[in-house]
């Protein structure tokens, strides 16, 4: 069974620019959810799409932003980047909304100059 | 504000020692508390616990919650270079709060040969 697959695994981009990230979660799981991964702040909780709804949004700036398609795969945006949003981001999926185990994928690792 | 904290930061040891890892937490609608281990990017799920005073065991690793002092603890014996990793704890709150898992910022563990 394939794991949970984000693209792509590194990116750099400069600021004020955007950015999207795409995360195919396991078959079968309907729900993903996304982190950013930064060594000061450590994980921290994005959003939760569940049947292509957004679930459950965690305290970021409306830069940040997703959706997810009929096929459960999940997309997030980052508009006007910032130094600060240099970060691992990592998707993760579960088979119901609101699970705690969770399935990560490798992440995406962003590096705004 | 919800928030967990683990202790210590980093640890090195050798290996065969045994070492315990730990996790206090401070939340509002407490599910369950878990245990990630993170070796390279993605994170992998170890245990998941809900009920206080019962200890999850997998292999040379257990945990165990206290749900009246807010703690747990990873216990992992005789350990091994493989088992060199950041080990995450993390919370998950009853549905309607804000956001999914609240993790802690980790526990760096370096086993030396």
């Amino acid at each position: 069974k394939a794991g949970v697959t984000q693209t792509p695994r590194y990116l750099i981009k400069t600021r004020g620019q955007q950015v999207t990230l795409s995360c195919s979660p396991i078959s079968g799981h309907r729900s993903v959810s996304w982190y950013q991964q930064t060594p000061g702040q450590g994980l921290q909780f994005l959003f939760e799409y569940f049947s292509e709804t957004q679930r459950n949004k965690g305290n970021f700036p409306g830069r940040f932003s997703g959706r997810q398609f009929s096929n459960s795969r999940s997309e997030m945006n980052v508009s006007t980047l910032e130094l600060g949003d240099s970060a691992l981001y990592l998707c993760a999926s579960s088979v119901i909304q609101g699970a705690g185990e969770l399935f990560f994928g490798e992440g995406s690792r962003l590096t705004v100059l | 504000e919800d928030k967990v904290v683990q202790s210590p930061l980093s640890l090195v040891v050798h290996e065969g020692d045994t070492v315990t890892l730990n996790c206090s937490y401070e939340v509002t609608n407490f599910r369950s508390l878990l245990w990630y281990k993170q070796e390279k990017k993605a994170p992998t799920f170890l245990f998941m616990l809900t009920s206080s005073g019962i200890e999850k065991k997998s292999g040379r690793l257990s945990s165990i919650l206290d749900k009246k002092e807010l703690f747990s603890i990873l216990n992992i014996t005789a350990t091994q270079t493989g088992d060199s990793a950041v080990y995450l704890c993390a919370v998950d709150r009853h549905r309607g709060s804000q956001g999914n898992l609240i993790f802690g910022k980790g526990t760096k563990l370096s086993v030396k040969p």
